[in-house]
């Protein structure tokens, strides 16, 4: 049950930057819950990429920014690789369903 | 180092059970809350239950009340989700995960995870 909106895909040349919206509601983004990002290599596990909204775990790089505002948050990147082919959720949490929700996901492709 | 590493997994008829293992190592397993998130093949992921350090309080997304059961071996290191009337779309790869957060909590550590199939 996805009930933080993600776009499909995204796409960028190396070297751009691009964004990735999640969209939420009042009863998890807009209430005040941070959002929390991960990283999805193909056919690998997820692993952390922000948390607590705009938070870097060591290890990442600070091409990735996260930020937060209203019902929505964002993942941006900058000075795309071709590393950074992956799949990209957001995570928050839901006071209606009393439990973690994801985004939709979203797929970045490196032209 | 901190491993999770999920067994159990296999192919299983609808109607059918099946228990999840969760290894945990290179942290205090007592100390954190844990959480069972699945993945179908090709969709999104999915936060499916978790539990309290101590065991006492235990959340499920509604698909799965009343047919999963969430629990924990703080004295083994392990995590389980036993599954049980097993429907097709339960079929994923089922992640367990490390919570972590000071406020609203987020999962730092994943599993390799491990694939569960319903089908006849």
């Amino acid at each position: 049950q996805s009930v933080l909106t993600q776009p499909p895909s995204v796409s960028g040349a190396p070297g751009q930057r691009v964004t990735i919206s999640c969209t939420g509601s009042s009863s998890n983004i807009g209430a005040g819950y941070d959002v929390h990002w991960y990283q999805q290599l193909p056919g690998t596990a997820p692993k952390l990429l922000i948390y607590g909204n705009s938070n870097r775990p060591s290890g990442v790089p600070d091409r990735f920014s996260g930020s937060k505002s209203g019902t929505s948050a964002s993942l941006a990147i900058s000075g795309l690789q071709a590393e950074d082919e992956a799949d990209y959720y957001c995570q928050s949490y839901d006071s209606s369903l009393s439990g973690y929700v994801f985004g939709t996901g979203t797929k970045v492709t490196v032209l | 180092e901190v491993q999770l590493v999920e067994s159990g997994g296999g192919l299983v008829q609808p109607g059918g059970s099946l228990r999840l293992s969760c290894a945990a190592s290179g942290f205090t397993f007592s100390s954190y809350w844990m959480s069972w998130v699945r993945q179908a093949p090709g969709k999104g992921l999915e936060w499916v239950a978790n539990i309290k350090q101590d065991g006492s309080e235990k959340y499920y997304v509604d698909s799965v009340k009343g047919r999963f059961t969430i629990s924990r071996d703080n004295a083994k290191n392990s995590l389980y989700l036993q599954m049980n009337s097993l429907r097709a779309e339960d079929t994923a790869v089922y992640y367990c995960a490390r919570e972590v957060g000071a406020l609203w909590y987020y999962f730092d550590y994943w599993g390799q995870g491990t694939l569960v199939t319903v089908s006849s």
